[in-house]
């Protein structure tokens, strides 16, 4: 069965600029979260989207936004990049959300410069 | 919020030996504690994971306890070998506002021969 996919692998933006990263989740998987990785910040949760639905939320500003399309595959977007914004962007699916278990694409590096 | 806290950092043990990783959450309403494990240029993978209602779990090396009354939990991995060379994650769901997931800082594990 094939993992969860994210497009593009890598990523440069200056400032100022707006970004759409793509994950592909497992086939069956209702879920999908994604998560923003940085060494100093760590792992952190963005948002989940549940059958086109936002479900939950992190903390991050409304510049971060995302959707979810009828067929699971979802969008998150980035506008008015900044340089902070620099991290590995992860996304996660799962059949129906957080207790079952998140299966991780391999993420999209975003460079702001 | 949940906040989660994992020590130590970095850990480098002799291979064969065990390793030990913890956690504390202070959410006492936190249910489910995944463990992941990130090899570099991947996505976190789950190895191991917990619910409130269990105090220890196992996976052939993979050990997880928890305790709730400290607000606890700890991955232990015995026989360790050169490939569980990693960084190890723990993490906690938080059901209040609704499932929230809260990663611990992470902790570089180095197997050496």
């Amino acid at each position: 069965k094939a993992g969860v996919t994210q497009t593009p692998r890598y990523l440069i933006k200056t400032r100022g600029q707006q970004v759409t990263l793509s994950c592909s989740p497992i086939s069956g998987h209702r879920s999908v979260s994604w998560y923003q990785q940085t060494p100093g910040q760590g792992l952190q949760f963005l948002f989940e989207y549940f059958s086109e639905t936002q479900r939950n939320k992190g903390n991050f500003p409304g510049r971060f936004s995302g959707r979810q399309f009828s067929n699971s595959r979802s969008e998150m977007n980035v506008s008015t990049l900044e340089l902070g914004d620099s991290a590995l962007y992860l996304c996660a699916s799962s059949l129906e959300g957080f207790l079952d278990e998140q299966f991780f694409g391999p993420g999209t590096r975003l460079t702001v410069l | 919020g949940e906040n989660v806290e994992q020590h130590p950092s970095t850990l480098s043990v002799q291979e064969g030996d065990s390793a030990v990783i913890k956690c504390t959450y202070s959410d006492s309403a936190s249910n489910y504690f995944p463990w992941y494990k990130q090899e570099l240029g991947k996505g976190p993978q789950l190895i191991i994971d917990i619910r409130s209602n269990v105090g220890e779990k196992k996976d052939q090396r993979i050990a997880v306890t928890l305790n709730k009354t400290a607000k606890h939990f700890s991955l232990h991995i015995t026989e360790t070998q050169p490939e569980d060379s990693a960084v190890y994650f723990c993490a906690a769901i938080s059901p209040g506002g609704g499932n929230k997931l809260t990663f611990g800082t992470g902790t570089q594990l180095k197997v050496e021969l």
